[in-house]
């Protein structure tokens, strides 16, 4: 099985920073890795996929890069509402694996 | 607009057995492989089953393989998840996902069933 490995598991920040979570992969996955939003209570929203092309309706401070083994999800400029838990997701093979979130605190 | 609908979730005996439902709505259920993943409280996501448009294909999670069954209707517009042999670690919220075209990416989610397996 393919394991994810995200970085940060815990980020505190400011409204208007830009910050940076890492998704590693245990092997390559070229660019087969997805990023979801969980906010409390509420089921997960697709961010990314295919590492860096963003899903319809996603603002365009969300932007994801990466490949192979190392991927990044960066928000640019943080807003109210980006407080949440974000997971990486690899489509590379079976079974599919998450990784096991970062959740994004307001400082 | 796309929405999913669980429903059949409670607390079950462990060994006991459950049925989730999931009705779709707002696309034609038969273009769309399908997907269930659950979340155990305070925890991360975990898929746990897809199955291809006619049913033909199915793919698990190992640690529910022969207790799990994805089925599909889609005359009836729906998906289900047929669990017997429920253990604790089952325990968690079930979320029914449409996969994107045909990639395994979860493009669209219901709000969740909730599965509780205890004495």
């Amino acid at each position: 099985d393919i394991q994810l490995t995200q970085s940060p598991s815990f980020l505190s920040a400011s409204v208007g920073d830009r910050v940076t979570i890492t998704c590693r992969a245990s092997q390559g996955i070229s660019n087969f890795l997805a990023w979801y939003q969980q906010k409390p209570g509420k089921a997960p929203k697709l961010l990314i996929y295919s590492a860096s092309t963003l899903q319809s309706g996603v603002p365009s401070r969300f932007s994801g890069s990466g490949s192979e083994t190392e991927f990044f999800l960066t928000i640019s400029s943080l807003q109210p509402e980006d407080f949440a838990t974000y997971y990486c997701q690899q489509r590379s093979s079976y079974p599919i694996t998450f990784g096991q979130g970062t959740r994004l605190e307001m400082k | 607009e796309v929405q999913l609908v669980e429903s059949g979730g409670g607390l079950v005996q462990p060994g006991g057995s459950l049925r989730l439902s999931c009705v779709a709505s707002g696309f034609s259920l038969s273009s769309y492989w399908m997907s269930w993943v659950r979340q155990a409280p305070g925890k991360g996501l975990e898929w746990v089953a897809s199955i291809r448009q006619d049913g033909s294909v199915t793919h698990y999670v190992d640690s529910v393989k022969g207790r799990i069954t994805v089925a599909r209707d889609n005359a009836k517009n729906s998906v289900f998840l047929l669990m017997s042999s429920l253990r604790a670690e089952d325990t968690a919220m079930y979320y029914c996902a449409r996969l994107f075209s045909g990639v395994t990416i979860f493009d669209s989610w219901g709000q969740g069933t909730l599965v509780t397996v205890s004495s």
